[in-house]
């Protein structure tokens, strides 16, 4: 089955720097890795996804990369702001697959000090 | 539309009971999800329920059980509770299958065993 690994597990920047977390997914036949946020006591919120159709996609300071070759995507946030300050999950899926649910990351913990 | 509600949210257990939690999907969504989410082992999927069908289960033990209503509505019970079941329990619903459409979590039940 799909085995998610997402480093790294915690990372300190100081505001307006950029942030990068990594994950890299072992079935190659996924085809969805959607990023989540979790800010302490919430509920995980989607912030991005990617299908394996397409190579980056951009949202305001956010973007997320897909190298299907390596089997991996990363998060990339620039000018990172205190409010970034949250637990962020990768995860990746076969939709459309027999085993379609979602396979998480352990999680990068995110700290932006002002 | 309202958002993904579960109940209760908060759930003291000792060993051995059972107990029931109850995820409301919203308006519309036809799968529910389910994962259990501990500090060291992050999120990890229990079981999908796609109209009233179980179409994925996660590697749980068949304490870990669930079901899905004609309403979407979803339960998942635990029987014979045991310590390491302490866990915050997330449902997340999706409009058609998990991995194709977005899942939107739930604010969770958080159980603890004693």
């Amino acid at each position: 089955g799909e085995n998610v690994e997402q480093h790294p597990s915690t990372l300190s920047v100081q505001e307006g720097d950029s942030a990068v977390i990594k994950c890299t997914y072992s079935d190659s036949a996924s085809n969805y890795f959607p990023w989540y946020k979790q800010e302490l006591g919430k509920r995980p919120q989607l912030i991005i996804d990617i299908r394996s159709n397409v190579g980056e996609k951009k949202d305001q300071r956010i973007a997320v990369t897909l190298n299907k070759t390596a089997k991996h995507f990363s998060l990339h946030i620039t000018e990172t702001q205190p409010e970034d300050s949250a637990v962020y999950f990768c995860a990746a899926t076969n939709y459309g697959g027999s085993q379609g649910n979602l396979i998480f990351g352990k999680g990068t913990k995110l700290s932006v000090k002002p | 539309k309202a958002g993904v509600t579960q109940t209760p949210r908060y759930l003291i257990k000792t060993r051995g009971q059972q107990v029931t939690l109850s995820c409301s999907p919203i308006s519309g969504h036809r799968s529910v999800s389910w994962y259990q989410q501990t500090p060291g082992q992050g999120l990890q999927f229990l079981f999908e329920y796609f109209s009233e069908t179980q179409r994925n289960k996660g590697n749980f033990p068949g304490r870990f059980s669930g079901r899905q209503f004609s309403n979407s509505r979803s339960e998942m019970n635990v029987s014979t509770l045991e310590l390491g079941d302490s866990a915050l329990y997330l449902c997340a619903s999706s409009l058609v299958l998990a991995g194709e459409d977005t899942q939107y979590f739930g604010p969770g039940t958080r159980l603890t065993v004693l």
